[in-house]
């Protein structure tokens, strides 16, 4: 069974201090390991698509790395607004029709002014 | 103009009663998901539907009944709401495969 753990639950950082977040991985086959960014009360938004081994995505302060066995979300200078909570989920090389994502439990961040 | 809509937003109810939650895209996509979101924040994947075709079951009691009329619509039937029903669901949508858009939410309230 698929499985994503994602560390720290909580991360607090102040204004400028960068960090990164955790997400380790199980999965028979990895089509596809996306990061996602949820906003209090708002559904899930999404940030990136890393596909193999060794690549990278950027989006403004964030890049997100991926290996065989795990990925990074590096936050560099974080802002106030970047204060969210940010999950992992992967998608099995599965079947046509059956592309459920396996999500962690996700990571808060919290950046302080 | 929202790329998936979800109604309604809140859902207070009693124990026993029959609700039903409804989610449209407007994206054109054919594959619809419903997913569950439990109070620690877990995100889980209750349904899919492919052109609307059931396509993954995850192991739901049967008091729930997903039905998609169109492959825009997946609508969500809960029979005999339980308290431990109470969370919020997220209806996604998305092309053959890749990123999932997500809904707002529907936070489901049992009393």
């Amino acid at each position: 069974e698929d499985q994503v753990t994602q560390s720290p639950e909580a991360l607090r950082l102040q204004e400028g201090e960068s960090s990164s977040l955790n997400c380790s991985y199980t999965v028979s086959g990895l089509r596809g390991l996306f990061w996602y960014r949820q906003d209090p009360g708002k559904g899930p938004e999404f940030l990136f698509t890393l596909y193999s081994a060794g690549e990278e995505k950027e989006k403004e302060r964030l890049k997100a790395t991926l290996t065989k066995k795990e990925s990074f979300l590096h936050i560099t200078a974080p802002k106030p607004e970047d204060s969210a909570t940010y999950l992992c989920a992967v998608q099995a090389t599965v079947a046509f029709g059956n592309e459920k994502l396996t999500f962690g439990t996700g990571t808060r961040l919290t950046i302080i002014p | 103009d929202t790329a998936v809509s979800q109604t309604p937003k809140y859902l207070v109810t009693q124990m026993g009663n029959d609700k039903s939650i409804k989610c449209e895209q407007n994206l054109g996509h054919d594959t619809m998901y419903w997913y569950k979101q439990d109070s620690k924040k877990f995100l889980k994947i209750m349904f899919s539907y492919n052109n609307k075709e059931l396509i993954i079951n995850e192991t739901v009691p049967n008091r729930f009944s997903p039905k998609s009329p169109d492959k825009a619509h997946l609508n969500l039937h809960i029979n005999s709401l339980e308290l431990g029903d109470s969370a919020v669901y997220f209806c996604a949508s998305s092309p053959d495969f890749g990123y999932q858009y997500f809904g707002p939410g529907t936070r489901l309230t049992v009393t």
